[in-house]
């Protein structure tokens, strides 16, 4: 089943202790992105990738870190989580440049205490 | 950047009814989605229109891209409780970059 999938789903931790959302597709899409989406702001994008190793930043990147070593991975790391990223974290793909539609993961739950 | 703004931010509707929501920009879009969430869920893709004036269908789902590049409707017919969620437009320019909506979140009474 073509899909995309991030882990954890829910996640509670404090400030300042480090933690990485994984992202992983199964479609062979050269595009990926994450984005945060927060009441009454909508879907923000974060970072994305064109390719492997070809990363750019988002609309809010401020507190994130990517990398795309690999076609199907492009995890999302907080080297120093805060409370004001607390939110919900979509991971998306597509095929392309970013030209096609784009398949969203089911979500990442974050709450940083 | 790119403003995308979306209309109703809600809607409350009964069964049966026919719903219409709305994406405007203040720039040209060469593509326009439209996402529907469930509680819980991502995104999932609803229509893609890639033309200006094209007009597309899938069920009781209608989209159109505006001829102006600047906009666009998605027309919902004999809404039903399962289309309960928030419907997301969504915008890509030139620059591949994907511009989203605020939303707007439909609650359907039986």
């Amino acid at each position: 089943e073509a899909q995309v999938t991030q882990n954890p789903r829910y996640l509670i931790t404090v400030t300042g202790k480090k933690l990485t959302v994984t992202c992983s597709q199964n479609m062979n899409h050269e595009y990926m992105s994450w984005y945060r989406q927060d009441p009454g702001l909508g879907l923000r994008q974060i970072y994305y990738s064109m390719n492997v190793e070809v990363t750019d930043k988002g609309d809010v990147p401020e507190g994130y870190k990517v990398s795309r070593k690999e076609k199907r991975n492009f995890p999302l790391i907080l080297e120093s989580p805060s409370p004001n990223q607390t939110s919900l974290y979509f991971c998306a793909s597509s095929w392309g440049q970013g030209a096609g539609e784009q398949f969203f993961g089911p979500g990442t739950r974050l709450t940083v205490l | 950047g790119q403003q995308l703004n979306q209309s109703p931010q809600s809607m409350f509707i009964q069964e049966g009814e026919d719903v219409s929501m709305n994406c405007t920009s203040s720039s040209i879009f060469n593509t326009w989605l439209w996402y529907k969430q469930d509680p819980g869920e991502g995104p999932v893709l609803l229509i893609a229109l890639y033309k200006a004036g094209e007009l597309t269908s899938n069920g009781r789902l209608t989209a159109q891209f505006g001829i102006t590049r600047k906009d666009s409707f998605l027309n919902i017919s004999a809404s039903i409780p399962s289309d309960v969620g928030i419907y997301f437009c969504a915008g890509r320019g030139s620059n591949y970059k994907l511009t989203f909506g605020k939303g707007t979140l439909l609650t359907v009474n039986p």
